[in-house]
C-alpha cells in the first residue's frame, strides 16, 4: 500500500479555509485516497474519499491532480470543533482492505 | 441505525491477567477489523475477521493476543497474560458485505482504553 506524508501540525483560526496536503508519490492505479478525521477518545471518521480531480461533499472537498500523486483536503470556514487529527489514507477502495494510518495531521483551531 | 459498539469503553488490568475486548459491528456488516493505537500514533492493523473465520492477522503479534468473530454475537480481541507494553486504545471497525459508491469504507467505534497496572 501506498505510503503518505503529511504536515504534523497545521494552525487555524476560526472562519478560515484550511488546506492539507498529503503526499503518496507511489500511488497505485487502482488505488482510492480516503480522508478520516478523529478527536480524542473517539474513533475516526470518515470525511470524504476520492479517486481524481475534485471531490465535494457536505463537509470537505478533496482535490487530486492528474498525477494523482499528492492530495489536498479543504475545510471551508473552519470553527473550533475541527480541531482533530486528519489523517489521508491510500489504498483499494474495497471496505476489505486493512487501512493503514501514517501519524495524520494535528489541526488546531484557535478563536 | 446503531454504529459500532466497543465494550468496555475503558479496561484496567494487572500483569499477567486477561484482557476481553468486544466488538460489535454494524448492522449488515460481516467484516470486522482490530486496530491499536498508541498516544500520538496513528492506528495500526493488528486483524481482519469475516464470520467465523481469520483473512488477514499480519498485524497480530503472534503471542498472547488471539481474536475471533463467531456466528452469533460481537467479535473478541483477548489478550493473554498481558504487559504493561499492552497499554493503548483499540478500536474495532465494521464494512459491509460490498462498498456501494459513495459508501465509506469502514466504521470505526470509539476504542477500549487498555491500561495495564
Amino acid at each position: 500500500l501506498a505510503k503518505t506524508t503529511q504536515p504534523i501540525s497545521m494552525d487555524s483560526y476560526e472562519g478560515q479555509e484550511v488546506n492539507i496536503t498529503c503526499s503518496h508519490n507511489n500511488i497505485a492505479t487502482n488505488d482510492y485516497i480516503t480522508w478520516y478525521q478523529q478527536f480524542p477518545s473517539q474513533g475516526p471518521r470518515f470525511i470524504i474519499q476520492g479517486y481524481k480531480t475534485k471531490v465535494t461533499n457536505e463537509v470537505a472537498s478533496l482535490f487530486i491532480p492528474a498525477d494523482r500523486k499528492s492530495s489536498t483536503l479543504s475545510l471551508p470556514r473552519v470553527s473550533l470543533s475541527d480541531t482533530a487529527v486528519y489523517y489521508c489514507l491510500v489504498g483499494a477502495r474495497k471496505g476489505t482492505d486493512k487501512l493503514i494510518f501514517g501519524t495524520g495531521t494535528r489541526l488546531q483551531v484557535f478563536p | 441505525n446503531a454504529g459500532v459498539m466497543q465494550n468496555p469503553r475503558h479496561l484496567v488490568r494487572r500483569r499477567g491477567q486477561e484482557a476481553r475486548l468486544r466488538c460489535s459491528p454494524m448492522k449488515g456488516h460481516s467484516h470486522v477489523y482490530w486496530y491499536r493505537q498508541l498516544p500520538e500514533e496513528g492506528l495500526k492493523f493488528m486483524v481482519y475477521l469475516q464470520k467465523e473465520n481469520i483473512i488477514d492477522e499480519s498485524g497480530m503479534p503472534k503471542e498472547r493476543f488471539s481474536a475471533e468473530f463467531p456466528k452469533e454475537g460481537p467479535s473478541i480481541l483477548r489478550i493473554q497474560q498481558v504487559v504493561r507494553g499492552d497499554s493503548a486504545a483499540y478500536f474495532c471497525a465494521s464494512s459491509p458485505q460490498r462498498i456501494d459508491r459513495g459508501n465509506q469504507p469502514q466504521h470505526f467505534g470509539d476504542g477500549t482504553r487498555l491500561s495495564i497496572l
